[in-house]
């Protein structure tokens, strides 16, 4: 899997937009890019997976420019129980060793 | 639905024992993986289940670990003559096709080995 870096944690306040940059520098062309949610003592949770430009579920939005090198998870309007780790992950379809690196600690704050 | 179950929710056992650890994945998910997460650490890769074969073992860390699934659904990790470095969350995770990044995980198992 493509080695991912993104920040350690962020802080943000309940009601505002929370945006998490990955950088991905060698991505392959085949590769996907996937991010995940973990509460404290719960397994990670699938938020949203994109190849390329842009993806919108009802939990988040996933913004890829054209060279795919970095994308941004962007949450909207965060609440108290956002408050959760964020992974990035980078790979292909067939890649089913999921590596979690430290990903990104976000705590809102009321 | 119903998610990923896995049982005990924590298990503390001593040095020395063997401990078995019970996963119930998402009804109809053929893909069956075991991982683990160390306290602070990302996921480590033990195992992958396609049925009930096991085609990818690489990441079980000793002979002491091994594991299995019946019938296509409950998976059973087993560590034999736990050591106190077993300490750590095991999860398991599920999935509807052979070999996706979209895997669905349980709660986990808490690990403590006195």
């Amino acid at each position: 899997l493509a080695k991912t870096t993104q920040p350690i944690s962020m802080d943000s306040y309940e009601g505002q937009e929370v945006n998490i940059t990955c950088s991905h520098n060698n991505i392959a062309t085949n590769d996907y890019i996937t991010w995940y949610q973990q509460f404290p003592s719960q397994g990670p949770r699938f938020i949203i997976q994109g190849y390329k430009t842009k993806v919108t579920n009802e939990v988040a939005s996933l913004f890829i420019p054209a060279d795919r090198k970095s994308s941004t998870l962007s949450l909207p309007r965060v609440s108290l129980s956002d408050t959760a780790v964020y992974y990035c992950l980078v790979g292909g379809p067939n890649d089913y060793k999921l590596s979690f690196g430290a990903g990104t600690t976000v705590t809102v704050r009321a | 639905g119903a998610g990923v179950s896995q049982s005990p929710s924590n298990k503390v056992t001593e040095k020395g024992k063997d401990v078995e650890l019970r996963c119930d994945p998402i009804s109809g998910h053929t893909a069956l993986y075991w991982y683990r997460q160390s306290l602070g650490q990302g996921l480590e890769f033990l195992i992958y289940f396609q049925g009930n074969s096991a085609p990818d073992k690489s990441g079980l860390p000793s002979d002491r670990f091994s594991a299995e699934r019946t019938g296509g659904s409950v998976s059973t990790l087993t560590i034999q003559r736990t050591q106190q470095e077993d300490s750590a969350v095991y999860l398991c995770a599920s999935s509807f096709r052979m070999v996706t990044n979209e895997q669905f995980f349980g709660p986990g198992t808490r690990l403590t080995v006195l």
